[in-house]
C-alpha cells in the first residue's frame, strides 16, 4: 500500500547530541511537511518542502533543519536537542492541485531527550 | 492563524450524539477533520472545500459555513471506536492560492459503554 513511513517510531537522543528523523513515501506527493506535536497539543508546522522549494515557518527554530534528497525521502536535523524539543514528529504528504484528499501523515517519531 | 475549536473535551454514552465547532477569523480556502488516537498519527476524515459544503460517511458528517468561516463535525449515535481527539486543520488563502494546514487544539471526545 502507498504509505508514509517514518523511522526510527522512539528515538532517545542525549542533550545537545545532533539526531536526525527520517521520512520516506511512495505516494509520489510533491510536497512534504514536518510537524511537531508535543503532549496534549496540536501539530505544529516547522516547515514543508513543495518539491524542491524549502519553506521554513516564522517561528521554527534554527535548531530544527530539514533535507529533502528527492521526492520520496525527507529528513528532520535537529542540531543540538534540547529537554523542550522532546514531542512526536510527524511527517505529512500531500499533492499540490488535489482538492480532495487530505494530508497523509506518517506513523510519527517520539523523541526523547534525555 | 490557529483556527478556535470547541468544545475541549466531550464525554459521551455509547449512541448518543455529538458536535464539534471550527471557527477561523480568516477567509478559508479549506477546512479538514482529522481523528488520533492516543500514540498515533492523525487520520483525515473528510476535507471542506466550498462554502455550503457538506459531507459524511458512515454516521460522522461535516459542513462548511463559508462565510462565517466556521465548519462543524457532527457525530451520531456515537460507538467506542469513535473516542479520540478531533483536529480541524484550516488552510486560509495566501497570495491568491491556498497556505497550509493550520491545526486547531483539538476536541478530546471519549466514548463510554
Amino acid at each position: 500500500d502507498a504509505m508514509v513511513i517514518q523511522n526510527p517510531r522512539y528515538q532517545v537522543t542525549q542533550f545537545g547530541k545532533p539526531v536526525t528523523l527520517s521520512c520516506s513515501q511512495t505516494l509520489n506527493h510533491n510536497v512534504m511537511y514536518w510537524y511537531q506535536q508535543k503532549s496534549s497539543q496540536a501539530p505544529k508546522l516547522l516547515f514543508h518542502y513543495y518539491d524542491k522549494d524549502f519553506n521554513n515557518e516564522a517561528d521554527t527554530p534554527d535548531n530544527f533543519q530539514s533535507r529533502r534528497p528527492n521526492t520520496s525521502f525527507c529528513f528532520l536535523d535537529i542540531r543540538s536537542p534540547g529537554l523542550g524539543d522532546a514531542a512526536m514528529y510527524l511527517c505529512a504528504t500531500s499533492r499540490e492541485g488535489d482538492r480532495v484528499a487530505g494530508y497523509t501523515f506518517g506513523s510519527g517519531t517520539r523523541l526523547t531527550v534525555v | 492563524q490557529q483556527p478556535v475549536q470547541s468544545p475541549q473535551a466531550v464525554i459521551l454514552r455509547e449512541g448518543e450524539d455529538a458536535v464539534i465547532n471550527c471557527s477561523s477569523s480568516k477567509a478559508l480556502y479549506s477546512v479538514h477533520w482529522y481523528r488520533q488516537k492516543h500514540g498515533e498519527a492523525p487520520v483525515f476524515l473528510m476535507i471542506l472545500l466550498k462554502g455550503g459544503e457538506q459531507k459524511g460517511h458512515d454516521k460522522i458528517s461535516a459542513s462548511f459555513n463559508e462565510k462565517k468561516q466556521q465548519s462543524s463535525l457532527y457525530l451520531t449515535a456515537s460507538q467506542l471506536s469513535y473516542s479520540g481527539t478531533y483536529f480541524c486543520g484550516t488552510v486560509e488563502f495566501y497570495g491568491g492560492s491556498q497556505g497550509n494546514l493550520i491545526f486547531g487544539k483539538g476536541t478530546k471526545l471519549s466514548v463510554k459503554p
